[in-house]
Parts: structure tokens; sequence; C-alpha cells
């Protein structure tokens, strides 16, 4: 099940630089998307979504873009601090409010000081 | 803040023994989940719940799992004869109506020997 890939399994930046996770999908019924950002030993936690409606949404130092007819999606994190190091995982389900949420296999990224 | 807390955080048991992972979603939560994650790889859907009964299962979500909600807080999952390949850390989650976030449990590390 590929419906969502992250296709980099690792990032390093700098701290202070851009980082930059990218998402594609392939289910055109998904139209609601998450990142989440999981350290070892924990579970999940939801940093910041996005529904098909919009192509952009902010969030202090995270910024979700959405490009529907590309069916990709990219997290922006500026500037980076080492302690967003960790892995990120993009997720996806089919209507806002569907059941079954779908996960990339995650990215994880390094922030450099 | 509410949370998703789950029981115990480690579970070590014998091949071909039932185990019993709990949780407790957020109070006012109506959708429920499980997640399991196999050491170094992608965050798996496992099953949903909602209006006491399941919405929503994967392939490997087969007879030897069950999920219940005995009660107005706990949900659990149920492995009736584990198996080697069932180590993982497994996560609960839940959604509240008309949101499309679900929120994560710390997990369980269930470990089959």
């Amino acid at each position: 099940d590929q419906q969502v890939k992250q296709n980099s399994p690792s990032l390093s930046v700098q701290e202070g630089r851009i980082s930059i996770l990218n998402c594609d999908y392939t289910n055109s019924m998904f139209d609601y998307f998450l990142w989440y950002k999981k350290y070892p030993a924990e579970g999940p936690t939801f940093l910041i979504s996005i529904s098909s409606i919009k192509d952009k949404n902010e969030d202090g130092r995270f910024t979700v873009f959405l490009n529907k007819s590309a069916k990709h999606l990219s997290l922006h994190i500026v500037p980076s601090q080492p302690g967003d190091s960790a892995v990120y995982f993009c997720a996806a389900s089919p209507y806002t409010g569907g059941f079954k949420t779908i996960f990339g296999a995650g990215t994880r990224l390094f922030v450099k000081a | 803040e509410p949370e998703v807390t789950q029981t115990p955080s480690h579970q070590v048991t014998q091949m071909g023994q039932e185990v019993i992972l709990r949780c407790v979603p957020i109070s006012n939560h109506l959708y429920f989940y499980w997640y399991r994650q196999i050491l170094g790889q992608k965050v798996e859907f496992l099953v949903s719940f909602y209006n006491n009964e399941i919405s929503e299962k994967s392939e490997i979500f087969d007879d030897q799992f069950s999920v219940e909600r005995p009660d107005g807080s706990n949900f659990t999952l149920k492995i009736r004869s584990t198996k080697l390949e069932d180590s993982a850390m497994y996560f609960c989650a839940s959604r509240g109506q008309g949101s499309g976030i679900i929120f994560f449990g710390p997990g369980t590390r269930l470990t089959v020997l």
C-alpha cells in the first residue's frame, strides 16, 4: 500500500536553514493531509494539516504547501532548530473526518548545530 | 491538555499467548484507531472503530485481532495467539467529531518471544 510516499528516508540541514520535507500521494480521493513528528519510543505528534481547498497553511515556523494537480505536498521548517531532529510522517485521509488515515514511510530529519 | 493514554508501556509475552493492550482515548472523541509500527518501518493502520463497531480494518487485522470498547472510557486491542512477527509498537489514537486530526497515545511496545 504505497498511497502516500515519502521518497527521502533522511535529510540533514544546518541549524537556522530551511528544512523541506516532501510527500507524494496517489489516491485522488485524499483531501485532508497532515504532518506528524515522531521521536523514538513515543507516539506521533500532530504538527500541521491542510485541506484540499487550500494550497498553503502556516503555523509559526511550519508551513505546509499542497499542489493538488501534482498530488504533492511539502513541509517547510524555517528556521530549523536542533530540537526539530525527529522522524516526520506525512499522512492523508479520503475526506475530512474519514475513518482511515494513511501514513508515509517517514523522513528522518537531522538538524546540525 | 487532554491526551490518549496507553497501558502497559511494554509487554513481553511468549509466542501463542493472548495479549490485551489497553487505551483510554480523549474523553469527547468518537473515533478510535489502532496503528502499529514494526521497528524501523512505517506506521501501519490496523483498525478504526466508531459507534461501537469496526468501521474499517486492514489486511493485517485478521481473525487473531479484535477490538472492544468495554465501557465508556477504555478501548482495547486483543491479539489471541501472538506470533513473533506481532512484535511492534502499537499506537492507539482517537479523533473528535468534525476533525480530521487523529491524536496518538505514547504506544505499547509488544515483544513476542
